[in-house]
């Protein structure tokens, strides 16, 4: 059992927006300003796309976009392309027992 | 550019050990952090410790400790996962990645290695 909560998946037509949700505890989502977000497609390295909560990475697109209130985080990605379909993690600092701990991975699905 | 690259992958018997490196080009080694992460097939990422390259310095998940090591060559900016007693679920892709800023962010990843128990 993963550490931080995410839905197991998530789908959507091109052209809509989706929210990818990341369910922690005030320990490690909600501790500090550490909450990263990436994308995974089949066969590939994950890469980076959100850091700091909020924060992009340069080249990444501004259709990507991350929140958080309280313990739990959020990664929007907005006008959908089939392009988008891959796996998405996040990812936190954390005070507990582990520095570091993931999410169980989102599923990202374009109609 | 900044880069990680990793050792090529292995097949080992189940209470072998293995060793992963990971040689970091285009940036100052000792700057950044340097984690593990793993990915067992079909599955999700798991962080396994980090190692502050300046100094040593390790933290590993609780999982992983006693079991794994992690250690460094700053001489020719290469870091190491050891991991001892190997059993079957420790199948997986293992990854190093570089702390990206102040405690967030993996960026870049290396390629990965994939290490098969068997």
């Amino acid at each position: 059992q993963s550490a931080l909560t995410q839905p197991a998946s998530v789908s959507g037509s091109p052209g809509q927006s989706i929210t990818i949700s990341c369910s922690g505890t005030s320990r490690d989502v909600g501790y500090f300003k550490s909450v990263s977000w990436y994308q995974q497609h089949p066969g590939k390295v994950p890469t980076l796309i959100i850091y700091a909560d909020d924060k992009r990475p340069s080249g990444v697109s501004d259709r990507l976009s991350g929140s958080k209130s309280g313990n739990t985080a959020s990664l929007t990605i907005s006008g959908l392309q089939p392009e988008d379909e891959a796996d998405y993690y996040c990812s936190s600092s954390s005070s507990g027992s582990s520095n570091c701990v993931f999410g169980g991975g989102t599923k990202v699905t374009v109609l | 550019q900044v880069q990680l690259t990793q050792s090529a992958s292995e097949v080992k018997k189940p209470g072998a050990s293995v060793k992963v490196s990971c040689e970091a080009s285009g940036y100052t080694f000792t700057d950044y952090y340097l984690h593990w992460v793993r990915q067992a097939p079909g599955q999700g990422l798991e962080w396994m410790g980090r190692i502050r390259p300046d100094n040593g310095a390790t933290d590993y998940a609780p999982k992983f400790q006693g079991r794994v090591t992690m250690t460094r060559d700053t001489s020719i900016n290469t870091a190491y996962m050891e991991m001892s007693g190997l059993k079957t679920d420790d199948t997986a892709v293992y990854y190093c990645a570089k702390e990206y800023d102040v405690l967030t962010g993996y960026y870049p990843w290396g390629q990965g290695t994939l290490i098969t128990v068997s």
